[in-house]
């Protein structure tokens, strides 16, 4: 079965920590993958994608086919990277047809 | 506007009666898609339109939910006899052509009651 697992539902850093949010899929085939981000009050938005190997805010993401995973790293984190991060696995190639994880949020303390 | 655009933002309608929740798609954009999510669940795919063709309906949890995409602009998500497993938030998200990426609206969220 198609599924993406975020197995953290909070994450809770002090600014300047590290970060790891993690995602693991299950797809038989060869996945496209991305990380979605939602902001308090604001709407769902894309934050990378893993063909186009960009770091955005300073995040990256490196899709790793012998784990099934999909990490999304920053090494310092910030008090407006606080938010709801959603992985997502689109198994056809559809961007915007996509099977979602649960998200995980985090929380980035002062 | 520049955004994908959802109405109403907050919907509360009783046990049984039929809702309709629309959304206007970023001007010129080919794809729409329609998602759920629900409270403590991911984001659920519904329902996705691509220009003329005939809509990918594989989400649809049940029959008591369509969809129909009028000018292949404004898309309308119909829920007959609404249950209270219904109340989540509506998510509509559109794209170009060049399906390099999804829009979201800011989604209405429905309580019924």
């Amino acid at each position: 079965a198609q599924r993406v697992t975020q197995p953290e539902k909070l994450l809770s850093v002090f600014k300047g920590a590290p970060v790891e949010l993690k995602c693991n899929y299950s797809y038989s085939g060869s996945p496209e993958l991305f990380w979605y981000v939602q902001y308090s009050r604001q709407r769902l938005q894309l934050l990378l994608r893993h063909i186009s190997r960009e770091s955005i805010k300073g995040f990256t993401a490196d899709l790793n086919k012998g784990e099934t995973s999909f990490h999304l790293k920053k090494p310092f984190a910030q008090e407006e990277d606080s938010a709801m991060y959603y992985c997502a696995l689109s198994p056809s190639g559809n961007t915007g047809k996509l099977i979602f994880g649960q998200g995980t949020t985090l929380q980035v303390k002062p | 506007g520049a955004g994908v655009s959802q109405s109403p933002s907050n919907k509360v309608t009783e046990k049984g009666k039929d809702v309709e929740l629309r959304c206007d798609p970023i001007s010129g954009h080919t794809a729409l898609y329609w998602y759920r999510q629900s409270l403590g669940q991911g984001l659920e795919f519904l329902i996705y339109f691509q220009g003329n063709s005939a809509p990918d309906k594989s989400g649809l949890p049940s029959d008591r939910f369509s969809a129909e995409r009028t000018g292949g602009s404004v898309s309308t998500l119909t829920i007959q006899r609404t249950q209270q497993e219904d109340s989540a938030v509506y998510l509509c998200a559109s794209e170009g052509i060049l399906n390099t990426e999804a829009f979201f609206g800011q989604g209405t969220r429905l309580t019924v009651v």
